[in-house]
């Protein structure tokens, strides 16, 4: 199994860019969420998907899509981005019966 | 809303010392899980504590649940240079079960010396 694997591993964006922070596994999780985390302030929650076809909000969901068509894919879209969304994001998984939440590698994005 | 909060969040140790990681949470949880993060790496699972009174030991951590009074602690034992690292908890959202949604605390680094 390789896990939970995201790609880019790093990206440099221009404010207003818009891209994909590509996030698969490959448990059969139904669970699945994305993190960002900066300095100081621990991850918080963007959004997660309990299934596919099923997404909510997190605690900081906002410039950030999502959608979830597959149970192995939970991509991230950033639609115009912002300086403050320079951040290392994290994708997550877990079984519902399962008690191990797994994280991704992580991705590196910087927006000038 | 849950909020959990780590203490201390700077830890310097000698090595051979014992010291406690405190985490507190502000509602009814789930799951309380520690991690361990090393500098441009993802997050390590330690442990996963789903109980009260529930108690987990890899090496010289050591890791307890105390759901009564919302307070986990993690504790390390002989410090040695290589558990350098910061440790996260987290803590599963309250209302039933978690899907998967973790609330962290700030983290707590930690820095084991000679």
């Amino acid at each position: 199994n390789a896990g939970v694997t995201q790609t880019p591993k790093f990206q440099v964006l221009k404010t207003g860019q818009s891209m994909t922070l590509q996030c698969a596994q490959d448990m059969n999780h139904e669970y699945m969420s994305w993190y960002r985390q900066d300095p100081g302030m621990g991850l918080r929650l963007i959004h997660y998907s309990v299934g596919a076809g099923i997404t909510d909000q997190g605690e900081v969901p906002n410039g950030y899509n999502v959608s979830r068509s597959t149970t192995e894919d939970f991509p991230l879209r950033l639609l115009s981005a912002a300086p403050s969304q320079t951040s290392v994001y994290f994708c997550a998984s877990r079984s519902p019966g399962g008690h191990e939440q797994y994280f991704g590698p992580g991705t590196r994005l910087t927006v000038t | 809303e849950l909020k959990v909060e780590q203490n201390p969040l700077f830890l310097s140790m000698q090595e051979g010392k014992n010291y406690t990681i405190y985490c507190n949470y502000s509602t009814t949880s789930d799951r309380l899980y520690w991690y361990r993060q090393d500098p441009g790496k993802s997050l390590e699972s330690l442990f996963v504590l789903l109980s009260n009174g529930a108690v987990k030991q890899e090496g010289r951590l050591m890791a307890s649940l105390d759901t009564k009074a919302r307070l986990s602690t993690l504790h390390i034992t002989a410090a040695v240079h290589d558990l350098s690292a910061t440790y996260f908890c987290a803590v599963g959202n309250a209302g039933g079960t978690s899907y998967g949604k973790l609330t962290f605390g700030q983290g707590t680094i930690l820095t084991v010396h000679p």
